[in-house]
């Protein structure tokens, strides 16, 4: 069964970092690309970052662009994203995604890790 | 970025009755590869986002036969052919043809 659990959310300052973790496992992890998505309270989802299976090519929203750094460890089955400069438009629940790479969409998602910007 | 228009934002249905949900892309999402990857997700209350369709018209996994999605181009459907209570929540439909993914507003499904 494929599972993904994220952790590292929390309450932060504006102009602060956080890095969050997505544990998957009951897959071959180091097969498929990732992607981080996210949902502002009340909100639809947002596309915030991917990052490829093989050569590690990494993608970026432009609203997170220089801001955010999406990385992976294949040796702990593990997806991180590290956020600095947060804002206040960075709250969200940040989910991680498992992309399904020859159909071009995520097939699985995590239950979500909340990130709130605030003073 | 590619923009991924809606309509409608709110669909109140009668159970066992049908439902559809119209999504625009402000570009052809035609590939170069040939295909069309246009996914409508399913996210109900107080859960994470689930994925029913990918490439136009094809049911994930364990979704039920009730749900499906047409279209090509910029121009696509998702009808519900008969609402049951557990489909109530807010429908998604999103592009990854190009490298940066965007998605509709969402449209929500209730029971009148």
């Amino acid at each position: 069964e494929v599972q993904l659990v994220e952790s590292g959310g929390g309450l932060v300052q504006p102009g602060g970092s956080l890095r969050l973790s997505c544990a998957a496992s009951g897959f071959t992890f180091s097969s498929y690309a990732m992607s981080w998505v996210r949902q502002a309270p009340g909100k639809g989802l947002e596309w915030v970052s991917a990052i490829s299976a093989g050569t590690g090519s990494t993608y970026y929203a432009d609203s997170v662009k220089g801001r955010f750094t999406i990385s992976r460890d294949n040796s702990k089955n593990t997806l991180y994203l590290q956020m600095n400069s947060l804002r206040a438009e960075d709250t969200a629940l940040y989910y991680c995604a498992k992309v399904w790479f020859g159909e071009g969409t995520t097939d699985y998602w995590g239950q979500g890790t909340l990130v709130t910007v605030s003073s | 970025d590619i923009v991924m228009t809606q309509t409608p934002l709110s669909s109140p249905v009668t159970l066992g009755q049908p439902a559809s949900i119209s999504c625009r892309s402000s570009q052809s999402l035609v590939h170069s590869d040939g295909n069309t990857y246009l996914s409508w997700l399913q996210q109900r209350p107080g859960q994470p986002p689930r994925l029913l369709i990918y490439k136009i018209s094809n049911r994930f996994s364990g979704v039920p036969d009730r749900f499906s999605g047409s279209g090509a181009g910029t121009n696509f459907t998702l009808k519900i052919s008969r609402v049951e209570a557990e489909d109530v929540g807010v429908y998604y439909c999103m592009q990854s043809t190009r490298i940066t993914w965007t998605f509709g507003q969402g449209t929500k499904v209730d029971i009148k």
